[in-house]
Parts: structure tokens; sequence; C-alpha cells
């Protein structure tokens, strides 16, 4: 069985614009959910969707947004970039409310 | 809110037994997991406890008191590619179910000859 996906695996911004990150993941889940990994802060939930529905939300600003597609697939946009976001992202799935499946993560980087 | 704790960095030596402690102060708990991550990698899942007491899976063992609010993960035979930061985690208990992990900063071991 294929692991979670995650594309790009690096990007390079500049402050001010937009991104957006893709998830897929594996089959048959409907959970996913979005983690920022900073050295400081470390892992970070953002929000969970299920079946298309954002289910739970972290401390993030309103400039943090995702969404998920009827096939499961995730994704999330962050939108005027600041130096602050650069992270590691991560996203991970689940068949039930227990084992989340982590993958790659998407490097992102702010200039 | 969540808050957890847990060592920064531990030392230990190929072949003997690592015990990393986990606290955590929470408005709602369902559930503890442990995750292990190797640099510029995923985390991995290795343990899950909802329920007080000693979880045993191989070489490696999670224990769970929700009174005090204590984990330890136990590491037993280490190996050297053992060299990695664990995360302790706990689970949300919300009303709409779901995933809402808070995570702890991580504890980096690293394991010597």
């Amino acid at each position: 069985k294929a692991g979670v996906t995650q594309t790009p695996r690096y990007l390079i911004k500049t402050r001010g614009q937009q991104v957006t990150l893709s998830c897929s993941p594996i089959s048959g889940h409907r959970s996913v959910s979005w983690y920022q990994q900073t050295p400081g802060q470390g892992l970070q939930f953002l929000f969970e969707y299920f079946s298309e529905t954002q289910r739970n939300k972290g401390n993030f600003p309103g400039r943090f947004s995702g969404r998920q597609f009827s096939n499961s697939r995730s994704e999330m946009n962050v939108s005027t970039l600041e130096l602050g976001d650069s992270a590691l992202y991560l996203c991970a799935s689940s068949l039930d409310s227990y084992e989340q499946y982590f993958g790659p993560g998407t490097r992102l980087t702010v200039t | 809110g969540q808050n957890i704790d847990q060592p920064t960095e531990m030392t230990a030596t190929e072949g003997a037994i690592v015990q990393i402690n986990c606290t955590y102060q929470t408005s709602g708990f369902n559930g503890l997991f442990w995750y292990q991550q190797h640099a510029g990698e995923a985390p991995t899942f290795l343990s899950y406890n909802v329920l007080d007491g000693l979880e045993e899976k191989g070489r490696f063992s999670s224990f769970l008191s929700r009174s005090k609010g204590y984990s330890y993960l136990l590491l037993k035979e280490l190996q050297m590619k053992d060299s990695a930061s664990y995360l302790c985690a706990v689970r949300e208990g919300l009303t709409g179910g779901g995933n809402k992990l808070t995570f702890g900063t991580g504890t980096q071991l690293k394991v010597e000859l």
C-alpha cells in the first residue's frame, strides 16, 4: 500500500506571495491533518479534514487555510507569506482516530 | 490547552536501556502517542496509550498514568539506529472526535558505542 505523499517536497517563495501544498493520503484514509514543524516550536497542529469538512483547527491565523476533496486528497494554502512561515509542513492521514501516518513533508523557505 | 514537557536531550550506550519521560497538563485527554523522528524524515508511530498501564511492543514499551499526567517510553537493547528524536503527543478529547495532537518539543536521543 502506498504511503502518504506530499508535493512539492521543496519550495522557495518570497514574502507576500501565497503557496499551495498538496497531500495525498493512504488509500481508504478519510482523515487528513496538517502540521507545521519548526526548530523553535516543534510540531504544531494546523487543522484536520474529514470527509471534505474541517473537523478540528489549531491556533494559526486565517492566512492558513485548507480543503479536502472527495477523493480525500487535501491542499493547504498560506497567503501573504511571512519569513516566520518558513518550516517543514507535514500532513498525516488516518483511517480512524488512532494511528496517524505522516508524509515526508514539504520544506517551505520564505525569503 | 495543552502543555507537554520532555527532556531536550539524552545520551545512552548501545545495548543499554533508556527511559524517556513525558509530563503533560491538558484541558482534555483522549490518548497519548509516541513518535520517532530521524533527522530529515517524517515522524513514525511507535505507541499509543489511552488507559493506565504498560504497553509493550518488541524493544519498545510505553507507560501511562493519567492521574499523574505522566508517560514514559522505554527502549531496550539500544541500537545505533535508535538515535533519533522521540516525540510525545497528547490527543485532545473533542466532542466531535478526530485528531488534534499537541506535541512536545521532542527528546533527542544519542546512542553511543
